[in-house]
């Protein structure tokens, strides 16, 4: 069964402070995943996309890795930001061509504290 | 250059009726999916519309139904709505229906059925 499992659920930090989070999947066959942020009640904003040969992609504060072997992905946010208190969601897709097929995890709630 | 447009940005239904949300693609995206996301969780696909026809479904009533117009944009239907229908309502749109890659989202309908 295609899966995307992410970790922690929720997390609290403190401003200035760096954080990773995890995405492991199960999505079969692989195709690309993508890390989404959500603000409460808006609509997801992609921050970066990795295919298969891809290992690190950055976009600003935020850098993603990608372990195609093991499936697993992570997100690094550094130096946090009040604003980075979002939701962010690992979306896995299995065929290019196939709507169907992308896989969105449940996110990860992050809170910056002052 | 106009991101992906929705309205309404809230509406509030009573057990019963019905409901129409409607999308307007990112300029030059010509396929629009819709996911419904219950708060708490991550988005889950409903269907995709290409061409003016229905290309993909994911697992939703009949009661949930749709249309896309010549010009691209794209309707969300729901019929006979019920308590579990309260959700948060996404729009993506994307190139020629075929990859995640370019899908962008909307800034979602929150449909709250009492």
């Amino acid at each position: 069964k295609n899966q995307v499992e992410q970790s922690p659920q929720s997390l609290i930090i403190l401003e200035g402070k760096n954080c990773t989070l995890q995405c492991n999947y199960t999505v079969s066959p692989f195709s690309n995943l993508r890390w989404y942020k959500q603000d409460t009640g808006r609509g997801p904003v992609s921050l970066t996309i990795m295919t298969f040969s891809e290992n690190t992609k950055s976009n600003g504060r935020y850098t993603a890795t990608l372990d195609a072997d093991t499936k697993q992905s992570s997100l690094h946010i550094t130096a946090s930001q009040l604003s980075d208190s979002a939701s962010y969601i690992c979306v896995v897709s299995a065929a290019k061509s196939s709507a169907s097929k992308i896989i969105f995890g449940s996110g990860t709630r992050l809170s910056i504290r002052p | 250059d106009a991101g992906v447009t929705q309205s309404p940005t809230h509406l509030i239904k009573t057990r019963g009726q019905q409901v129409t949300l409607r999308c307007s693609p990112k300029s030059g995206h010509d396929t629009v999916s819709w996911y419904q996301q219950a708060l708490g969780q991550g988005p889950q696909f409903i269907f995709q519309y290409y061409e003016e026809e229905e290309r993909q479904r994911g697992n939703f009533p009949d009661r949930f139904s749709g249309h896309q117009f010549p010009n691209y944009s794209s309707e969300l239907n729901v019929n006979a709505l019920l308590l579990g229908d309260s959700a948060l309502y996404l729009c993506a749109s994307s190139r020629r229906g075929t990859t995640s890659y370019e899908q962008y989202f909307g800034p979602g309908t929150r449909l709250t059925v009492t």
